[in-house]
């Protein structure tokens, strides 16, 4: 099983441009997110989605736009890039919490803004 | 969520049982203990979960305290693919409450040694 997969796995921008992260998940789950992390940080969550069609604002959202048009996959845009956007991005995807189950992670975006 | 404090570094002999605590003063009644791992530069990899009985997995034992207040993940014989940054979460599994996501701490860095 593939899992949670992301594209690209590494990535340079140009302060300015734009880009978008991809995440796919073939295990027929509901929930999805998009978490950053930074050197010697935890993982911050920037958007999360739990169904198709749907999305919503985690704790650091400013700057970046998500779309969940099909369930498998969810997308998260950077219109305009920053210097402070360099990360590394983790996507990961859930049965819903009532199921009380374990997120499953993909292995990460390196993105850097110069 | 509810807050965790976990210690900053941990040392283990190769072999050795690792004992990774957490403290959760805070944790409510229908909150879940989880823990999840991150090696190096990959996505955090789902240990073990609990609510209030001691719970083990092929990869590990989780033990909470009867006050539910403090927990201990406890790796049996570390070896040294266990050198990771260990997280402790607690997490409302109930869609009643609202969507409940996974908060990162800074986790535990716990290095093990031949």
């Amino acid at each position: 099983n593939a899992g949670v997969t992301q594209t690209p796995k590494f990535r340079v921008l140009k302060t300015g441009q734009s880009m978008t992260l991809l995440c796919a998940q073939d295990m027929n789950h509901e929930y999805m997110y998009w978490y950053r992390q930074d050197p010697g940080m935890g993982l911050r969550l920037i958007h999360y989605s739990v169904g198709e069609g749907t999305t919503a604002k985690g704790e650091v959202p400013d700057g970046y736009n998500v779309s969940r048009l099909k369930k498998q996959n969810f997308l998260l845009g950077l219109e305009s890039a920053a210097p402070s956007q360099t990360s590394v991005y983790f996507c990961a995807s859930s049965y819903p919490q009532g199921r009380n189950t374990e997120a499953f992670f993909g292995q990460g975006t390196r993105l850097t803004v110069v | 969520d509810a807050k965790t404090t976990q210690p900053t570094s941990m040392d283990c002999a190769e072999g050795r049982a690792a004992n990774l605590p957490c403290n959760h003063s805070t944790i409510s009644g229908n909150e879940y203990v989880y823990w999840y791992r991150q090696i190096h530069s990959q996505g955090p990899q789902y240990i073990i979960h609990g609510l209030k009985n001691n719970e083990t997995n092929e990869m590990a034992s989780l033990i909470i305290t009867e006050d539910r207040k403090s927990s201990t993940l406890i790796l049996p014989h570390a070896t040294l693919r266990d050198t990771a940054v260990y997280y402790c979460i607690v997490r409302v599994a109930n869609l009643n409450s609202g969507y409940s996501t996974l908060t990162f701490g800074k986790g535990t860095m716990l290095l093990v040694s031949p």
